[in-house]
């Protein structure tokens, strides 16, 4: 089964409109992290937001939001106000308990900000 | 500066060729791993270390060979190169989990075309 589930091929946004991207996991390890990666067009990972299983309040980074909803196991990206290097590939990946393997990735959403 | 320096970026090889993509970082992380990339399925787990002389099999294996003499490098080795192994491949760090540093490091990634 797959661990990380990600629905949305591509997505397409106006700029300066908001955006969630989808994101849903599975794991039976209550010890878990999130993570969510941009790659750009010129093929870097950057580091976006991190979530872990146990934290109240869910994570933001500027105008980076992760809506965690932990019953529903949903870990959503929300892009505020979108700018045209937004476009780019987004992964979601998930890191289960003390787990050596580290990240496992979903497929991802290609996003396109559109002027 | 913090980083994960991968070589070469770009490599082109013909059937059978042995041939070396290295990893190298500077930060002391403990853990290290090798993922590949293909459109449509996200980043997958080829094999990781989780200390000097200590690595296991990840996700996709097949076909690969890794070593860690040194905590900083952990070079991916293709014996016998196959066109089904042209991809993007990313090397990645970290240090223990629980650290405040959870995130994945990774290389600028190192396109391989196997003919």
């Amino acid at each position: 089964a797959q661990k990380i589930t990600q629905t949305q091929p591509g997505m397409f946004v106006q700029e300066k409109e908001a955006v969630t991207l989808d994101c849903t996991y599975d794991t039976s390890d209550p010890s878990y992290g999130l993570f969510w990666y941009k790659q750009p067009s010129s093929g870097e990972m950057i580091f976006l937001i991190y979530q872990g299983s146990y934290d109240q309040q869910n994570a933001t980074e500027g105008r980076y939001s992760l809506n965690f909803q932990k019953a529903r196991k949903s870990a959503n990206l929300v892009i505020s106000a979108s700018q045209l290097g937004d476009s780019a590939m987004y992964f979601c990946a998930m890191r289960e308990g003390g787990s050596a393997r580290q990240l496992t990735f979903g497929s991802g959403t290609q996003l396109t900000v559109l002027p | 500066e913090a980083q994960v320096t991968q070589n070469p970026r770009y490599l082109i090889t013909v059937t059978g060729k042995k041939l070396t993509v290295t990893c190298s970082q500077n930060m002391n992380h403990e853990y290290m791993s090798w993922y590949r990339q293909d459109p449509g399925l996200g980043l997958r787990q080829i094999y990781y270390s989780m200390n000097v002389e200590v690595t296991d099999k990840g996700d996709v294996p097949e076909g690969y060979k890794v070593s860690r003499k040194e905590k900083r490098n952990f070079p991916l080795i293709l014996e016998s190169p196959s066109p089904n192994q042209t991809s993007l491949y990313f090397c990645a760090s970290r240090g223990f989990p629980g650290q405040t540093n959870e995130k994945l490091f990774f290389g600028s990634g190192t396109q391989l075309s196997v003919l």
